[in-house]
């Protein structure tokens, strides 16, 4: 079946430093979703992307969706404590109705 | 609007016993799925469905049992609890019509199987 990796699978950075996490699919998906869970929480839709070589912004996050619509990554520039949290890219392949979750990066901020 | 409802929140089952999580939307959405949550594992989908009457089968769904009567409602069954079902458990929704768009997620319930 489609597995969905993303490394690392914890980083720690001081406030002000860069982070990014990276997703790798075994199969080509038709699009990718990045989620935000913070900790004892739910997780939280952040974007969608859809097109290969896609590149979207929300403020300090840049995400990108690979040419060959198998990886993707998420950016963060100069972090803050707010960005503590998991952060998990999902993905759908031919099978529409199934949305496979990464595995998850748990990003862990301190000043 | 509420969004995703999930109850209970907490759970402790024996082994064998049997319970049904519920989950419940106000959103309209045709689309429901569960997700069961573990450290390091990220999470798998147990069942799914694209509207009432539908459902289908994700990663992981021995053990469980889901129906869809209603587009509000799509609860989760645990025949025989196992304390492999240990879990935090989230349903989640979107309004997608046949594919899982934007999922909208409950808080969460959290079972534990002694």
């Amino acid at each position: 079946g489609q597995q969905v990796m993303q490394i690392p699978q914890y980083q720690h950075v001081q406030e002000g430093e860069d982070f990014t996490t990276y997703c790798n699919s075994s199969t080509t998906l038709s699009n990718i979703q990045w989620y935000k869970q913070r900790p004892g929480g739910h997780p939280v839709f952040l974007i969608q992307l859809v097109k290969s070589g896609e590149v979207k912004k929300q403020k300090r996050l840049t995400f990108q969706f690979g040419e060959a619509k198998k990886n993707s990554s998420l950016h963060i520039t100069a972090t803050q404590t707010t960005d503590v949290g998991t952060y998990f890219c999902a993905g759908n392949t031919g099978t529409a109705s199934k949305l496979t979750f990464g595995t998850g990066t748990r990003l862990q901020v301190t000043l | 609007n509420a969004g995703v409802t999930q109850t209970p929140k907490f759970q402790v089952l024996k082994t064998g016993q049997s319970m049904t999580l519920q989950c419940a939307q106000d959103m309209n959405h045709e689309y429901m799925s569960w997700y069961r949550q573990d450290p390091g594992m990220g999470l798998r989908l147990i069942h799914y469905s694209v509207g009432a009457g539908i459902t289908d089968q994700g990663e992981v769904p021995n053990g469980y049992n889901v129906s869809r009567s209603t587009t509000e409602d799509f609860p989760l069954r645990l025949l025989s609890a196992a304390p492999s079902q240990t879990s935090v458990y989230f349903c989640a929704s979107s309004y997608s019509g046949g594919y899982a768009g934007e999922l909208f997620f409950g808080e969460g319930s959290r079972l534990t199987v002694l």
